[in-house]
């Protein structure tokens, strides 16, 4: 297994556009993550799922932003409308949850800049 | 609600020096704690974790860390720091169980090693 896969790396965007970015977890994993990372600051947590259900969102997921995981496999967040403050890294992470657990694994991240 | 608080946002040692970076916890319950390495625009990568069995914890790259739950603290160590160790340390904790993977952070600690 190659490990949590991020695309693209680099985003660049206008203001108002809308931008879509992808995670293909490790394959046995059947929970995914998504992280919101500021400069100079520690990954914030967005929001979860298990296998294809969404568990949990936090307040910091505007209504502008939005994410599947349709087939329990792969991940997107969307972005609609994007402003400057929406530029940050975007860090999507795997784990098992299960009888065992596993720690969250991550991808290197996408790195949106609004301009 | 957890919360974790690392000391020092920048931290300078000399090649061969003892690297210690500190970090508290806030938390409810019994904690799992972990520390991660961030590299100039890369993910993150698993150093230690703690996970209610022996307190003091080693990881890779010959790090390691001590669980102390009277002091709230799980501050990361290594007798003898590499020029490679540069980069970006982030404490985290999570509820355990379900939400294992789940991870709050702190806000970082930049290593410097100067030669």
């Amino acid at each position: 297994d190659t490990g949590v896969s991020q695309d693209p790396r680099h985003k660049i965007t206008k203001r108002g556009q809308n931008v879509t970015f992808r995670c293909d977890p490790i394959s046995e994993h059947n929970r995914l993550y998504w992280y919101r990372q500021t400069l100079g600051q520690g990954p914030e947590f967005l929001t979860y799922f298990q296998n294809e259900a969404q568990l949990e969102k936090s307040r910091l997921l505007s209504d502008r932003f939005s994410a599947e995981r349709p087939k329990g496999s792969f991940s997107t967040l969307e972005i609609q409308r994007t402003e400057q403050g929406d530029s940050a890294m975007y860090l999507c992470a795997s784990s098992y949850t299960g009888a065992t657990n596993t720690e969250a694994f991550f991808g290197q991240g996408t790195r949106l800049t609004v301009v | 609600a957890q919360s974790v608080t690392q000391l020092g946002s920048h931290v300078s040692v000399s090649e061969g020096a003892l690297v210690l970076l500190r970090c508290n916890y806030s938390s409810s319950v019994p904690p799992y704690l972990f520390w991660y390495v961030q590299y100039p625009n890369q993910g993150l990568q698993l150093l230690l974790k703690y996970t209610s069995a022996a307190t003091l914890v080693k990881g890779i790259n010959g790090f390691e860390a001590e669980f102390k739950k009277s002091e709230t603290s799980f501050h990361l160590t290594k007798p003898s720091a590499h020029m490679s160790d540069a980069a970006e340390y982030f404490c985290a904790v999570s509820d355990g169980g379900t939400s294992y993977g789940k991870l709050t952070f702190g806000q970082g600690t930049i290593l410097t090693v100067h030669p």
